[in-house]
C-alpha cells in the first residue's frame, strides 16, 4: 500500500533530551511537510521540503530541526530548545509542492515526562 | 498575514439535519482552498478542494463547498448528515504556486443518532 508511515505512534521526552520523529513515504512525492497540531489551534507548519537536500522553515520552526537526505524520508528532531514540545505531530507529502492535495501520516503524540 | 478562521469550535447535530461549517480566509493573491476531514482514529484526508472554475465544488460523501470571493469564504455544506460524519473538519488555504498551506483551527462535528 502506498502512503506515509510515521513512527513511533507515542513518544516520551525527558527534560533536555532531543528526540527524533520518523516519516517515510512511498508515494514518490517531491514535497514533504511537518505540522504540529494542538487542541483548538489546528495545524501549524514547522518545516517543509520541496526537494532532496533542501528545506524551509515554516511558521514555528524554533526548537526543531529536519533533514532530507532521501526523497522518501523527512525526519523531525525536537530539540531541548523546544520548551513546549507536547503536541501531536503530523507528517504530510504532496506530489510537487504546488499547493495541491496533501497526504497525511497517522501522527506521533509526543509528551514530556 | 495569511490566516484561516472557522466559525465554530464544536457543532452538534441530529442525524438528517443540514450542515454548514463556516470558513473565512485572509490570503494575498490567488489561493487554492481545501476542506480536510479527520475521522476518529483515522488519518486526515481531503474532502474537497477548489482551485478555479465553478465556485461550487462537490467532494466525497455528499459534501459540497461554495467559494465566495467577495466574502473570502469557503463554507462546507451537507444537506443531511449521518452519524458517520462525526469527525473534525479543517479548512485550509494555500497559494496557487507555493507550499505554505495555512489551516484553520478545526471544527468538531458530533452527529447524534
Amino acid at each position: 500500500d502506498g502512503g506515509i508511515t510515521q513512527s513511533p505512534k507515542y513518544l516520551f521526552r525527558k527534560e533536555g533530551q532531543n528526540v527524533t520523529l520518523s516519516c517515510e513515504q512511498n508515494l514518490n512525492h517531491d514535497a514533504m511537510y511537518w505540522y504540529r497540531q494542538d487542541p483548538g489551534q489546528g495545524l501549524r507548519l514547522i518545516y517543509y521540503s520541496q526537494i532532496v537536500n533542501d528545506f524551509q522553515k515554516g511558521d514555528i520552526a524554533e526548537g526543531y530541526s529536519v533533514s532530507r537526505e532521501k526523497k522518501e524520508s523527512f525526519p523531525l528532531t525536537v530539540t531541548s530548545a523546544q520548551k513546549n514540545p507536547t503536541a501531536f505531530y503530523l507528517c504530510a507529502s504532496s506530489l510537487s509542492g504546488g499547493s495541491e492535495k496533501l497526504f497525511f501520516g497517522s501522527g506521533t503524540q509526543l509528551s514530556v515526562l | 498575514a495569511q490566516s484561516v478562521s472557522q466559525h465554530n469550535h464544536h457543532v452538534i447535530l441530529s442525524e438528517a439535519a443540514s450542515l454548514e461549517l463556516g470558513c473565512n480566509y485572509s490570503y494575498g493573491g490567488t489561493v487554492n482552498l481545501f476542506w480536510y476531514v479527520q475521522y476518529p482514529g483515522q488519518h486526515l484526508q481531503l474532502l474537497l478542494k477548489y482551485f478555479s472554475g465553478d465556485p461550487l465544488v462537490k467532494g466525497i460523501k455528499g459534501f459540497e463547498a461554495e467559494f465566495i470571493k467577495s466574502k473570502f469564504s469557503f463554507n462546507l455544506r451537507k444537506p443531511s448528515v449521518q452519524w458517520s460524519d462525526t469527525a473534525e473538519y479543517f479548512c485550509a488555504a494555500g497559494p496557487r504556486y507555493g507550499q505554505n498551506f495555512v489551516f484553520g483551527p478545526g471544527t468538531r462535528l458530533s452527529v447524534l443518532p
